[in-house]
């Protein structure tokens, strides 16, 4: 089935500091990609959605100059945490789907994100 | 490494039908098992959360069952209704050393006819 990939499962990382997630489709090529935020004991929340070749569109209230997103391939999808703070620790999950209309999601496992 | 699997991948039903949503795992040592509804363009919500340790867990027209022997979980839809139109997601979450991992099914696409 199809695989998605994302790395690195976790990182630390010190104030200040860019982290940079990636998100890979190993065996479809993606036309969109989600990324998530998962709070601790909330549900999971839609940073934004990225089309291939595209910029992202954001969801109200997440910061589009913080949160960096690039789709610059039908494989690969790219978070970015610019200066990361504390506030910022939590766990990002990226999704890809093959097509538009009811295509499948396909989830990554997820990082989590410590920021000291 | 856990596999997620759900079935049916697209359900279309008239209104009023009950329904069951169908989700297999392969490991099962796991820590909870969740339910997510997804709405075009928006966020995955949660619907029902499945302690390892429970069976089921019911929140109004929906039931979640839950079977770790056998790596099953169903959820039932009763009387179902247009605006339950949505991609319903199935997630297994296993402890780790490094915090909880979630697993994804790939989804069920459920239309409900008017």
């Amino acid at each position: 089935g199809a695989v998605v990939s994302q790395h690195p499962s976790w990182v630390i990382c010190k104030s200040g500091t860019s982290v940079k997630i990636e998100c890979r489709s190993l065996d479809f090529q993606a036309t969109t990609m989600f990324w998530y935020r998962q709070f601790p004991k909330q549900s999971l929340m839609l940073m934004a959605t990225s089309n291939e070749g595209s910029k992202a569109t954001y969801e109200q209230g997440v910061e589009k100059d913080k949160f960096l997103i690039n789709h610059a391939s039908l494989t690969l999808s790219t978070l970015t945490v610019t200066s990361a703070h504390p506030e910022d620790s939590s766990f990002y999950i990226c999704s890809a789907r093959e097509w538009q209309g009811a295509s499948p999601l396909h989830f990554g496992n997820g990082t989590r994100l410590t920021v000291t | 490494k856990q596999e997620v699997t759900q079935i049916p991948a697209a359900l279309s039903v008239p209104e009023g039908e009950n329904l069951v949503l169908n989700c297999s795992f392969t490991d099962s040592a796991i820590y909870n098992l969740q339910w997510f509804r997804q709405d075009p363009g928006k966020g995955l919500t949660s619907l029902l959360l499945i302690q390892s340790s429970q069976r089921e867990q019911t929140s109004g027209r929906l039931n979640a069952s839950l079977d770790k022997s056998s790596g099953r979980s169903t959820l039932y839809i009763a009387a179902s209704q247009p605006g339950d139109s949505a991609t319903y997601l199935c997630a297994v979450i296993q402890a780790t050393n490094t915090g909880n991992q979630f697993y994804f099914g790939t989804g069920t696409s459920l239309t409900v006819i008017p």
